[in-house]
């Protein structure tokens, strides 16, 4: 159990274009899922944390305009990348918390990733 | 300032050898801790984790880990290393500040030699 899914895996874009990626939580309701990016043989660092029926909350120097996020059900976070450039290029992670309490209530399931190339 | 520090950026161990990868972290009371393992291109994997108890800390793949709170640390072994666990090895900390969000370390690139 505890899965959670990310859509695509890897996406590939013109610079100025936008993408979406998608985070699920297949078998089980997150009210809170976590964005983090990783750079290249670089750690993974905390983008925002998003809660179900709320805006957003991001960490300091990370754009909300840009990075747009949307948790519209307890089983789906989506980040858009808007108007993309090539240093948006990145590792996205997505990971979400069992709000029922499989595993213990705070541990984080993570998502395989989806790799972000802007041309 | 809460801080998770993993000194080891790079090691390298004989198949068969046994293994240790640091971790330290600066935060206010003892959060909860774990490990995660990342092979290349691919997304993380809980080896296990510390809340309470017993410090000594059993997980997958046959790796440990112990926590000393003396020394604010949380040291991940393993006995004998095979190939297949040459990956990226990441230290997490959550709490304090953070909430219920990962402070992730540095990571340590673990390579394995024949």
């Amino acid at each position: 159990g505890a899965v959670v899914s990310q859509h695509p895996s890897w996406v590939i874009c013109k610079s100025g274009t936008s993408v979406k990626i998608e985070c699920r939580s297949l078998d089980f309701q997150a009210t809170t899922m976590f964005w983090y990016r990783q750079f290249p043989k670089q750690s993974l660092m905390l983008m925002a944390t998003s809660n179900e029926g709320s805006k957003a909350t991001y960490e300091q120097g990370v754009e909300k305009d840009k990075f747009l996020i949307n948790h519209a059900s307890l089983t789906l976070s989506t980040l858009t990348v808007t108007s993309a450039h090539p240093e948006d290029s990145s590792f996205y992670i997505c990971s979400a918390r069992d709000i029922s309490g499989q595993g213990a209530n705070n541990e984080q399931f993570f998502g395989p990733g989806t790799r972000l190339t802007v041309l | 300032a809460q801080s998770v520090t993993q000194p080891d950026i790079h090691i390298t161990v004989s198949e068969g050898a046994s293994l240790e990868l640091r971790c330290n972290y600066s935060y206010g009371a003892t959060p909860y801790l774990f490990w995660y393992v990342q092979s290349p291109g691919q997304g993380l994997q809980l080896l296990l984790k510390y809340f309470s108890g017993d410090t000594l800390v059993q997980g997958i793949k046959g790796f440990e880990a112990e926590f000393k709170r003396s020394q604010s640390s949380f040291n991940l072994r393993k006995p004998s290393v095979h190939w297949s666990d040459a990956a990226e090895y990441f230290c997490a900390v959550q709490g304090g500040n953070s909430g219920y969000a990962l402070n992730f370390g540095k990571g340590t690139s673990l390579l394995v030699t024949p």
